[in-house]
């Protein structure tokens, strides 16, 4: 079945610290992948998306994703951290066609607190 | 323009009323959906409509219908909820049913 899943339910991090949000995926082929960040009782903001192509992605808000094939992995990072960045952050991945086209599978979340 | 409008953000409703939720893009998009998101929760959809026809309805109860009036607008009607209903609502986007999504606000409702 395909799946996202992300270990990591709560993550500590100081101001100006770099920061890695840990990703992995279950699918059949390479899906498409997406992180998204959430503040408390908002909707969701895209960070940045991966498709195709080169494996180093890059977002707003100053973050990056790497995407790992030999490890199914889809990694958040930021060098350096600000307080406004505390929130939940959700990795989703989706399959390039068939019958769930348009179907978004969610991990968890990783809710992050930024300490000053 | 990335601007997906919810209205309303609250919404508090019995279990007898009937109401509804509705979404907004102005973006030409031609996909749009509906999230439930419970606390602590990662969203779950619920509905997909592409080119204004529905295209996913995963297994939603029948208490909530959605409506895809044109290609900007998207409702959900609401009637005879449970209080287990209440939740985040989000409406999402995205250009085709294989771009990007694009999530709204969100309507927190609450059912009493």
């Amino acid at each position: 079945a395909q799946s996202v899943t992300q270990p990591d339910i709560h993550i500590t991090v100081s101001e100006g610290a770099s920061l890695e949000l840990r990703c992995n995926y279950s699918y059949g082929a390479t899906p498409y992948l997406f992180w998204y960040v959430q503040s408390p009782g908002q909707g969701l903001q895209l960070l940045l998306k991966y498709f195709s192509g080169d494996t180093l992605v890059q977002g707003i808000k100053g973050f990056e994703a790497e995407f790992k094939r030999s490890q199914s992995s889809f990694n958040l990072r930021k060098p350096s951290v600000h307080w406004s960045d505390a929130a939940e952050y959700f990795c989703a991945g989706r399959t390039a066609g068939g019958t769930s086209y348009g179907k978004l599978t969610f991990g968890q979340g990783t809710i992050l607190t930024v300490h000053p | 323009d990335t601007e997906v409008t919810q209205t309303p953000k609250h919404l508090v409703m019995g279990m007898t009323n009937k109401k509804s939720l509705k979404c907004e893009q102005h973006m030409g998009h031609r996909a749009m959906y509906w999230y439930k998101q419970k606390a602590k929760k990662p969203p779950e959809l619920m509905f997909v409509y592409s080119y204004e026809k529905l295209s996913i309805n995963e297994s939603v109860p029948s208490r909530f219908s959605p409506e895809c009036p044109n290609s900007s607008l998207l409702n959900l009607h609401l009637h005879a909820l449970q209080p287990e209903d209440s939740a985040l609502y989000l409406c999402a986007s995205s250009r085709n049913s294989g771009a990007e999504q694009y999530f709204g606000p969100g309507t927190r409702l609450t059912v009493t």
